[in-house]
């Protein structure tokens, strides 16, 4: 494992359907972020689990996404009845942390496409 | 902080010579401040990053320098090179007890052979 990997790399799926994305952090790394990142833009933070808990959420994140990190180790973001304003590359990113604002290095990204 | 503001959004530089892109920060109680390069199709790669106990830091062809007082980082990159070509973003701590970055809105380098 030698870095932050995510799957899948790419999802086509049409309005209205729900999607999963799958990261798995670095192994070692106890802190996981979810981003979004849309063309000519930097990418805009989701929110982020520490181990398994859930510590905190953009207002970004609406009520159809949901993220879970079930024991610590990989985490999903599921999106429900998808819409076209959610297509955009959703990145993970991991660090190891005992206190904040360390490194992050991310995954490489899965392109939603809502068509 | 919830402003990153990065210029310029394009920069296009002869090969060999430097480019420099800056960034500036609204909240006075940031206290990292990374860059990353982010290739076509790829996530972003962290290249460095400062901390706010020192003015500047070097690693090898690239080097970034901090200004507290007046809340401003800058990214430079000497001898350029063809690979160099990218794009490259700021960020900084979102505060507020997020643990997570605010990201400027990208400088596109282009490496002209």
């Amino acid at each position: 494992d030698t870095g932050v990997s995510q799957d899948p790399r790419h999802k086509i799926t049409k309005r209205g359907q729900n999607v999963t994305f799958r990261c798995d952090p670095i192994s070692e790394h106890n802190r996981l972020y979810w981003y979004r990142q849309t063309l000519g833009q930097g990418p805009e933070f989701l929110t982020y689990f520490q181990n398994e808990a859930q510590l905190e959420k953009s207002r970004l994140l609406s009520d159809r996404f949901s993220a879970e990190r079930p024991k610590g180790s990989f985490s999903t973001l599921e999106i429900q009845r998808t819409e076209q304003g959610d297509s955009a590359m959703y990145l993970c990113a991991s660090s190891l942390a005992s206190t904040s604002n360390t490194e992050a290095f991310f995954g490489q990204g899965t392109r939603l496409t809502v068509v | 902080g919830e402003n990153v503001e990065q210029h310029p959004s394009t920069l296009s530089v002869q090969e060999g010579d430097s480019a420099v892109i800056k960034c500036t920060y609204s909240d006075s109680a940031s206290n990292y401040f990374p860059w990353y390069k982010q290739e076509l199709g790829k996530g972003p790669q962290l290249i460095i990053d400062i901390r706010s106990n020192v003015g500047e830091k070097k690693d090898q062809r690239i080097a970034v320098t901090l200004n507290k007082t007046a809340k401003h980082f800058s990214l430079h990159i000497t001898e350029t090179q063809p690979e160099d070509s990218a794009v490259y973003f700021c960020a900084e701590p979102s505060g507020g007890g997020a643990d997570g970055l605010t990201f400027g809105k990208g400088t596109h380098l282009i490496i002209q052979p």
